[in-house]
This record gives structure tokens, C-alpha cells and sequence, in this order.
């Protein structure tokens, strides 16, 4: 169950578009369409952004979608704004009926 | 208003017990997989366990099998993560996590668990 890999940071000027990656193996991103994405700002519990790879809940913004390919899941923010400012986690279902979840991103908006 | 509160949370020296609550409000708990995830200070979200809506099928992380245990009683809509056993690397906030379509959609703010001696 080892977490999954996310760049430490990640950085863009308001307006752009930064992606975030999120790499594992066939047991856990590979294997299933479950690739889910955590928003988390400082002091505050997570906040679900994106699940089974590319949907958004209700009330997220469109700015945010999730991609895939193989092993690796993307999270793209577009028109990077000054509130998208957090960390960002990863998630996928994993063998053995678990889950894992990545070892987080720091955006920082410029 | 959907809202899950955790309890239970405090300082316990190694090898001791805690028995974390959710108390749960706004929709129907029976219905729903539950989650334990916890976070170490200043590190990553660690999925813990999960239950399913009638309780008969656990899943747990490997770093805490065969000491934590989770359960829950839809009467009191409220889910436990009985932990013993404990260990330093245990010190965590412990949120629980509501499961399901959207999975992971509803958090609670969250538990502090010390575990120091």
C-alpha cells in the first residue's frame, strides 16, 4: 500500500493552467476508474473535486477536470485563480479492497 | 444540513486504546459505505478502514490491521474506530469520510489522536 506519487508543488500565475500528476501502478490507477482528487486548505478537512477520474460533484467548478492514462492520473485547474491556493491529494481504489491515497501537491498561485 | 463530527480524540500513551465517534446527521446513514482517513501533522491523507451500510464487511490498511477496529450502529447514526494498541506513528487528526457513488463526498472537521509517552 504505498502512496501513490504527486510532485510536491506546483505553481502558475492567476489565469493559467497548472496540472497536477498523480502516478501508481495497474494494482491501484491502472486498474480501475476510481481516480479521485481532494482539494484540502490550511486547518480544513478535504473537500472532494473530482471522482471516477473526469466527473466533478455538484458546486465544483468547471475549471477543474481529471484526466487519465495507464498508470498516471491528471488533475488540470484552469484559470488559475488566488482561492485555488491548497493542497491537493489524490485517490484510487487499490487491491485488496483498500484505498491509497497520494502523497499531496502544494499549489501556489503567484 | 449533510454533517458528520467526530469525537473521541485525545492523548494516550503507546500501547494504549482510544475509541473514536462520527456522529452523523442529515442523511441515511444505513445506506451509506463509511470511511476512516487520518492525516499526520504536516503530512498526506492515510486511508484507515471502511465499513459497509449494514456493517458485516471491514477493510483495513495494512499499518493498522489486527489493532483497529471499526464498527458502527445505525440506531445512533453514528460510526467507531476502536483503536489499540497504539503507537507513536499513530498520531494523526482521524476524519471520517461518508462512501458511495461520489465517493469520499462528505468530511468530517476532523479528531486530534497523541499518542506520546
Amino acid at each position: 500500500q504505498s502512496a501513490l506519487t504527486q510532485p510536491a508543488s506546483v505553481s502558475g500565475s492567476p489565469g493559467q493552467s497548472i496540472t497536477i500528476s498523480c502516478t501508481g501502478t495497474s494494482s491501484d490507477i491502472g486498474g480501475y476508474d476510481f481516480a479521485a482528487w481532494f482539494q484540502q486548505h490550511p486547518g480544513k478537512a478535504p473537500e472532494l473535486i473530482i471522482y471516477e477520474v473526469t466527473k466533478r460533484p455538484s458546486g465544483v467548478s468547471n475549471r477543474f477536470s481529471g484526466s487519465k492514462s495507464g498508470n498516471t492520473a491528471s488533475l488540470t485547474i484552469s484559470g488559475l485563480q488566488a482561492e485555488d491556493e491548497a493542497d491537493y491529494y489524490c485517490c484510487s481504489y487499490a487491491a485488496s479492497s483498500t484505498y491509497v491515497f497520494g502523497t499531496g501537491t502544494k499549489v501556489t498561485v503567484l | 444540513e449533510v454533517q458528520l463530527v467526530e469525537s473521541g480524540g485525545g492523548s494516550v500513551q503507546p500501547g494504549g486504546s482510544l475509541r473514536l465517534s462520527c456522529s452523523v446527521s442529515g442523511f441515511i446513514f444505513s445506506s451509506y459505505w463509511m470511511h476512516w482517513v487520518r492525516q499526520a501533522p504536516g503530512e498526506g491523507l492515510v486511508w484507515v478502514s471502511r465499513l459497509n451500510p449494514d456493517g458485516s464487511t471491514t477493510n483495513y490498511a495494512d499499518s493498522v490491521k489486527g489493532r483497529f477496529t471499526i464498527s458502527r450502529d445505525n440506531a445512533k447514526n453514528t460510526l467507531y474506530l476502536q483503536m489499540n494498541s497504539l503507537r507513536v506513528e499513530d498520531t494523526a487528526v482521524y476524519y471520517c469520510a461518508r462512501g458511495g457513488l461520489e465517493p469520499f463526498d462528505i468530511w468530517g472537521h476532523g479528531t486530534v489522536v497523541t499518542v506520546s509517552s
